[in-house]
């Protein structure tokens, strides 16, 4: 089956700390993965993405590489804000059916 | 490019009372899904369009959730009769034959009591 499975949160940094969040998936087939981030209040919002396998996704100072061999996507970025306070969730897509799975999602925090 | 729309924003019933929520996704977008998103859990598949047909429908609760999408946009999903556990961030989103991500609307916060 299909799946994705997230490091359980709730996650604290202070401002300006090293951000991973842990992201492995179950697939049959090839999929696209995805790292969706949600603000307060508001809906999910794309953050980056990857195609195939060593694909490196980034956007605005965050990243992630599609690792086929170890079936991860584990999200990273060098020095956090306050502003990236958000719940971060990992998923995939099945290029067939062009289905989607989620992950439970990762509560972040950052403290100035 | 107009994004994903969906209403009402926030919708306040008593257990066994219906409730619609109304989706309008990217102009052009001929996928369209319906997600539940419960307090602290990941978005969980509803039901999928493809323009008119369903594609995947196997999580919706039949016996009270019900879906239509006319004419290949617009699309309502129906609670009829809501339960507590129905309790829920209702979300939207679409996405096109080219693209790989989906768009997501604001969603409909729906609160039984």
């Amino acid at each position: 089956g299909n799946s994705v499975t997230q490091m359980e949160g709730p996650v604290t940094l202070s401002e300006e700390a090293f951000l991973t969040i842990n992201c492995t998936y179950t697939a049959t087939g090839y999929p696209s993965l995805f790292w969706y981030v949600q603000y307060p209040g508001e809906g999910l919002q794309l953050l980056l993405k990857a195609t195939k396998a060593d694909d490196k996704g980034s956007n605005k100072g965050f990243e992630a590489t599609y690792r086929k061999e170890t079936t991860s996507f584990h999200l990273e970025k060098g020095s956090v804000q306050v502003s990236d306070s958000a719940v971060y969730f990992c998923a995939l897509r099945r290029n067939t059916g062009n289905q989607f799975y989620f992950g439970t999602g990762t509560s972040l925090t950052v403290i100035p | 490019e107009a994004g994903v729309a969906q209403s009402p924003r926030y919708k306040i019933i008593e257990k066994r009372q219906s409730v619609a929520f109304w989706c309008n996704p990217i102009s052009g977008h001929a996928t369209l899904y319906w997600y539940q998103q419960i307090l602290g859990q990941g978005p969980k598949l509803l039901i999928q369009f493809q323009n008119n047909g369903v594609v995947d429908d196997s999580q919706l609760p039949k016996d009270r959730f019900s879906a239509e999408r006319l004419k290949g946009v617009d699309s309502t999903l129906k609670i009829q009769p809501a339960k507590l556990e129905d309790s829920a961030v209702y979300l939207c989103a679409s996405s096109s034959d080219r693209a790989y991500e989906q768009y997501f609307g604001p969603g409909t916060r729906l609160t039984v009591t």
